[in-house]
């Protein structure tokens, strides 16, 4: 599978192969944090999300990893299909009531 | 479908007009939320209401407001437009208050201010 060691805004992927799409947040007090997916001409939808009292959480064909020493969230999707075809924001709640997104990774499957 | 709906979808005006954006949430849910996303912003909270009372703000604009009615929908109106308020305006809708769990969201409206 092909992964991103830092956060980078394209991501181009095999079909069948594992992505790792990484995300580093900024409030060492968020504690609660999703993921979401947006294809084109639609508005975001819900992946998966984790909290803070977790390190890792498994949905279908995801997962979702939190690693709170270094802020830093990933998202691994299995098996890497076109529909996955998208751009992925990670999110976080900076404070009680915000919701504060990243700046999104496009992901592109090759056939 | 999230279940959230927007209208209109998309909207076409000319600098310094006002327009309502309107959402309808999710049957059951009391906490609507108005995102902004553009191409060099990204995707930025403008505000969120809970069963009819403004909760959270963002970086909304004074130009810009919002409500939500008694039956849940919610309108965002922004005045005064600019060539720069030009964007994806979003709607999302939850349960509750807090935004500690899943939001949905709506398909937006796209607003071209020229």
């Amino acid at each position: 599978g092909e992964s991103v060691g830092l956060h980078l805004p394209t991501l181009s992927v095999q079909e069948g192969d594992n992505s790792i799409i990484n995300c580093a947040y900024s409030n060492s007090a968020s504690d609660y944090f999703i993921w979401y997916k947006q294809e084109s001409g639609k508005g975001p939808q819900f992946i998966i999300d984790i909290r803070s009292n977790m390190d890792k959480r498994q949905g279908q064909r995801v997962t979702v990893l939190l690693n709170k020493t270094v802020k830093h969230l990933s998202l691994q999707i299995a098996a890497t299909q076109p529909g996955d075809s998208a751009v992925y924001f990670c999110a976080e709640n900076s404070n009680d009531y915000k919701l504060s997104f990243g700046a999104g990774t496009t992901v592109t499957v090759r056939a | 479908d999230s279940g959230v709906t927007q209208t209109p979808k998309h909207l076409i005006t000319a600098t310094g007009q006002r327009v309502t954006l309107r959402c309808s949430p999710r049957s059951g849910d009391l906490s609507v939320y108005w995102y902004q996303q553009s191409l060099d912003q990204g995707l930025q909270f403008l505000i969120q209401y809970y069963n009819g009372e403004e909760r959270a703000k963002g970086n909304i604009l004074e130009r810009f407001s919002a409500q939500q009615f008694p039956d849940l929908h919610s309108e965002l109106n922004l005045s005064s437009l600019e060539l720069g308020d030009s964007a994806l305006y979003f709607c999302a809708s939850s349960v509750y208050p807090e935004p500690l769990y899943e939001q949905y969201f709506g398909p937006g409206t796209r607003l071209t201010v020229t």
